[in-house]
């Protein structure tokens, strides 16, 4: 099955500065690939997604990377804030929404410091 | 958007008893739903795959008998924890995903167990 491996586990940053969390899949039928920002006792909240057929996609502050080849992506946010500070969380699913089951990877913890 | 209620929030239930977690999709139908559990401070680990007018499909490791799904409708999904004991405590968050869409996964918000 699918495994998802996510690093850093935590990424500790000074406002303003950008941070990068990085994650690998291992199954190459994976076409989905989305990002989560989860706070303290809080239900995921997504904040970007990519499909297979894109390389990279950007919202404003955050953009993700996805390499599919070496099956890898990445999430980058620039001029970080306070408020960024939560668990990031990546995850890879194979199929549509009706069948492919998402799996996480095991989250970073992002603090930005004012 | 695609709305998933989840009840309830939390739960604090003696050993030895089930508790039952109900996930409904509220504006759309959902033919299937995620069961996760999240530790603290780790991540979403998949539980099972509710799946509409059929027998859920389990992750390895999660006992079925322990763990018992049902999805009976297109808008409503139940957990249920059965002889419940304090290392079930945790986060419980159920997924669905629009039947008409294609990706896009609307989280619940979550029930906190707590088994004393």
């Amino acid at each position: 099955g699918e495994n998802v491996e996510q690093h850093p586990s935590t990424l500790s940053v000074q406002e303003g500065d950008s941070a990068v969390i990085k994650c690998t899949y291992s199954d190459s039928a994976s076409n989905y690939f989305p990002w989560y920002k989860q706070e303290l006792g809080k239900r995921p909240q997504l904040i970007i997604d990519i499909r297979s057929n894109v390389g990279e996609k950007k919202d404003q502050r955050i953009a993700v990377t996805l390499n599919k080849t070496a099956k890898h992506f990445s999430l980058h946010i620039t001029e970080t804030q306070p408020e960024d500070s939560a668990v990031y969380f990546c995850a890879a699913s194979r199929g549509s929404s009706n069948t492919g089951k998402l799996i996480f990877g095991q989250g970073t913890t992002l603090q930005v410091k004012p | 958007g695609a709305v998933v209620s989840q009840h309830p929030s939390r739960v604090i239930c003696k050993s030895g008893t089930s508790v039952k977690i109900e996930c409904r999709s509220l504006d759309f139908q959902a033919t299937t739903m995620f069961w996760y559990r999240q530790f603290p401070k780790q991540s979403l680990m998949l539980m099972a795959t509710s799946n509409e007018g059929s027998k859920a499909t389990y992750e390895q490791g999660v006992e079925k008998d322990k763990f018992l799904i049902n999805h009976a409708s297109l808008t409503l999904s139940t957990l249920t924890v059965t002889s419940a004991h304090p290392e079930d405590s945790s986060f419980y968050i159920c997924s669905a995903g629009e039947t008409s869409a294609n990706y896009g996964y609307t989280f619940g918000s979550g029930t906190r167990l707590t088994v004393v």
